[in-house]
């Protein structure tokens, strides 16, 4: 399979728990991107990457949010001290530099926060 | 700012026929661009096709095709000849302004396509 992969699938956490989502891109893109989709609303933008940095992240980003890159390949995003609204799917998207080229998904990370 | 706008939370569709899903959208950008993923419950977002703001015909993918009127500011994706895996949720997407490439996505519609 050479989508965009993801993983855990799904990830249950106590709050105030730490929880880390890994995503693996298409090898030959060098964007890569996090959404996140709560129920009933379409993805909203997280952060960018293009190759190894960190060149957007959005206001909703908040500081218990880390996302890193390392060497271009895979990438992580971390969730400090979770809260209940941190509850989503968490999906991770790559592509080529390209400007009209689409964007390919991962089928995501959902995250329950109990 | 820019924003994508889907109306129908729903829609209904009879196996074999066609379907139009809404999207309109509001830029200040002469260059943009606008996608449409399928969202099965799976959850893995799927590109449909894409329309260029300043590409002169409509976009066609298939059995996918974009009622593109740039006047209006729409962008309406027809699905002809439904089939029952096309029951899913459907978003709307523009391209945002600056060199990131991100997408901004409406709310989405569920089809249900019925036997």
């Amino acid at each position: 399979d050479t989508g965009v992969s993801q993983d855990p699938r799904h990830k249950i956490t106590k709050r105030g728990q730490n929880v880390t989502f890994r995503c693996d891109p298409i090898s030959e893109h060098n964007r890569l991107y996090w959404y996140r989709q709560t129920l009933g609303q379409g993805p909203e933008f997280l952060t960018y990457f293009q190759n190894e940095a960190q060149l957007e992240k959005s206001r909703l980003l908040s500081d218990r949010f880390s996302a890193e890159r390392p060497k271009g390949s895979f990438s992580t995003l971390e969730i400090q001290r979770t809260e209940q609204g941190d509850s989503a799917m968490y999906l991770c998207a790559s592509s080529y530099t390209r400007l009209n080229t689409e964007a390919f998904f991962g089928q995501g990370t959902r995250l329950t926060v109990v | 700012a820019q924003k994508i706008t889907q109306t129908q939370p729903g829609m209904f569709v009879q196996e074999k026929e066609a379907v139009t899903l809404d999207c309109t959208y509001d830029t200040s950008d002469p260059s943009y661009g606008l996608f449409w993923y399928k969202q099965p419950s799976s959850g893995e977002m799927i590109f449909l096709i894409y329309q260029g703001s300043y590409d002169q015909q409509n976009a066609t993918e298939g059995r996918y095709s974009l009622n593109f009127q740039k006047a209006r500011k729409s962008a309406n994706l027809v699905i002809s000849a439904s089939q029952l895996g096309d029951s899913a949720m459907y978003f709307c997407a523009m391209r945002a302004s600056g060199a990131t490439n991100k997408l901004i996505f409406g709310t989405g519609t569920l089809l249900a396509v019925q036997p």
